[in-house]
């Protein structure tokens, strides 16, 4: 059980694009869900947090105009990278709270962006 | 939430017990200790949290030191699959607005 997906799993796309990548948990509920960055041989970095039907909230730093994040269900949060450039390639993580187990995050398989 | 300790990299063959420390000297009483693991290129995996006393699942033990200054992750039995970097978290789950944090973890490789 607490199974979460992202799709796409790789995205490759051109300067000035937008990608758009989801989080789903597939087998519970998510009150929270939590969005990450990850640069090579670095340690995740926390972008936001979403709560089912409100505004996410954004970590300093973070440019909400940029990366949208909408949770619309207790089992869906996406984030669209906007006017995506080469300094936005990362790998991109998702993880979800449980809403009958909050005391635990679980995080999905991750997204890879690359922007050329 | 308080800060976390860990060495950057540790060696285990397979087979052996790989036994992670982390020091977390300034935790709260109602702090609890998280362990996740980060197979490269994917997401970390939940392994086990605790608070004040031990604590055993079907993939780690976790030691939890009487004082909770300092804990320790063991995999009982190492294999090549095992070979992660391994996150030690001290959380504080206040509700909706809680988030972990990530330091920067060991990088543990299992060898044969």
């Amino acid at each position: 059980g607490a199974v979460v997906s992202q799709h796409p799993s790789r995205v490759i796309c051109k300067s000035g694009t937008s990608v758009k990548i989801e989080c789903r948990s597939l087998d519970f509920q998510a009150t929270t869900m939590f969005w990450y960055r990850q640069f090579p041989k670095q340690s995740l970095m926390l972008m936001a947090t979403s709560n089912e039907g409100s505004k996410a909230t954004y970590e300093q730093g973070v440019e909400k105009d940029k990366f949208l994040i909408n949770h619309a269900s207790l089992t869906l949060s996406t984030l669209t990278v906007t006017s995506a450039h080469p300094e936005d390639s990362s790998f991109y993580i998702c993880s979800a709270r449980h809403r009958k187990v909050p005391d635990t995050q679980y995080f999905g398989p991750g997204t890879r962006l690359t922007v050329l | 939430d308080a800060k976390t300790t860990q060495p950057p990299s540790m060696d285990c063959a397979e087979g052996r017990a790989a036994n992670l420390p982390c020091n977390h000297s300034t935790i709260s009483g109602n702090e609890y200790v998280y362990w996740y693991r980060q197979i490269h290129s994917q997401g970390p995996q939940y392994i086990i949290h605790g608070l004040k006393n031990n604590e055993t699942n079907e993939m780690a033990s976790l030691i939890i030191t009487e004082d909770r200054k300092s804990s320790t992750l063991i995999l009982p039995h190492a294999t090549l699959r095992d070979t992660a970097v391994y996150y030690c978290i001290a959380f504080l789950n206040t509700g909706t607005a809680s988030k972990l944090t990530f330091g920067t973890g060991t990088r543990l490789q299992v060898t044969l």
